[in-house]
């Protein structure tokens, strides 16, 4: 079983829907938990990160983390043809100076169409 | 912001020569640098990690005479491939952190490599 489970998609969904993206993990020593948009051959670009449970919203974003479930969301509103991307969720036991490893769950794929 | 520089954005080489790929950290110290490998829709594997002036550290299954790893300051670090052969052609992409990376961990934006 993989530490991170994330469906690899692809997910279609009309401009304007909501999109509902999630992980689940294995590993109750992880803390802080990101979300990376990655369009086609560029470099992950974080979106947001939360630290245990809770909610965090940014714009058109939310990121809910469930810790009791292992189980991690982020919902795009009035989701954008530019939201179509694939979706990366990571996750570390500890950010304390950027030296722990993130374990990336596969991501998904989105495509919103017009 | 935070922002790391990945130099080239994509490189053709001949089997058999060795190509470097270089990442940069801007306005930040990367202490560590982490190095993954990312196939079509695929996720990122990490292959190493890298501390400033430190020996890096490869995951199970990475030869580590053939991707060579140099993070001789806090700004700069290094991956060459050597000996390249096509199976070596993929998406490699870094990642810097340390105090002042977004999130904790800044990347870079890739580097296509194609070995021919």
């Amino acid at each position: 079983q993989k530490e991170v489970e994330q469906d690899p998609g692809p997910l279609s969904v009309p401009e304007g829907a909501i999109v509902s993206l999630n992980c689940t993990y294995s590993n109750s020593a992880f803390q802080y938990f990101m979300w990376y948009r990655q369009y086609s051959r560029k470099g992950p670009e974080l979106l947001m990160y939360t630290y245990s449970s809770g909610n965090k919203e940014d714009g058109r974003f939310t990121a809910q983390v469930d810790k009791s479930s292992k189980y991690i969301s982020l919902f795009i509103r009035d989701s954008q043809p530019s939201d179509s991307a694939t979706y990366l969720c990571a996750m570390s036991p500890d950010l304390t100076g950027g030296g722990n490893k993130l374990t990336f769950g596969t991501g998904t794929q989105l495509k919103v169409e017009l | 912001g935070a922002v790391v520089s990945q130099h080239p954005s994509w490189v053709i080489c001949k089997s058999g020569t060795s190509v470097k790929i270089e990442c940069r950290s801007l306005d930040f110290q990367a202490t560590t640098m982490f190095w993954y490998r990312q196939f079509p829709k695929q996720s990122l594997m990490l292959m190493a990690t890298s501390n400033e002036g430190s020996k890096a550290t490869y995951e199970q299954g990475v030869e580590k005479d053939k991707f060579l790893i140099n993070h001789a300051s806090l700004t700069l670090s290094t991956l060459t491939v050597t000996s390249a052969h096509p199976e070596d052609s993929s998406f490699y992409i870094c990642s810097g952190g340390g105090m002042g990376a977004i999130g904790g961990y800044t990347f870079g934006s890739g580097t296509r490599l194609t070995v021919v």
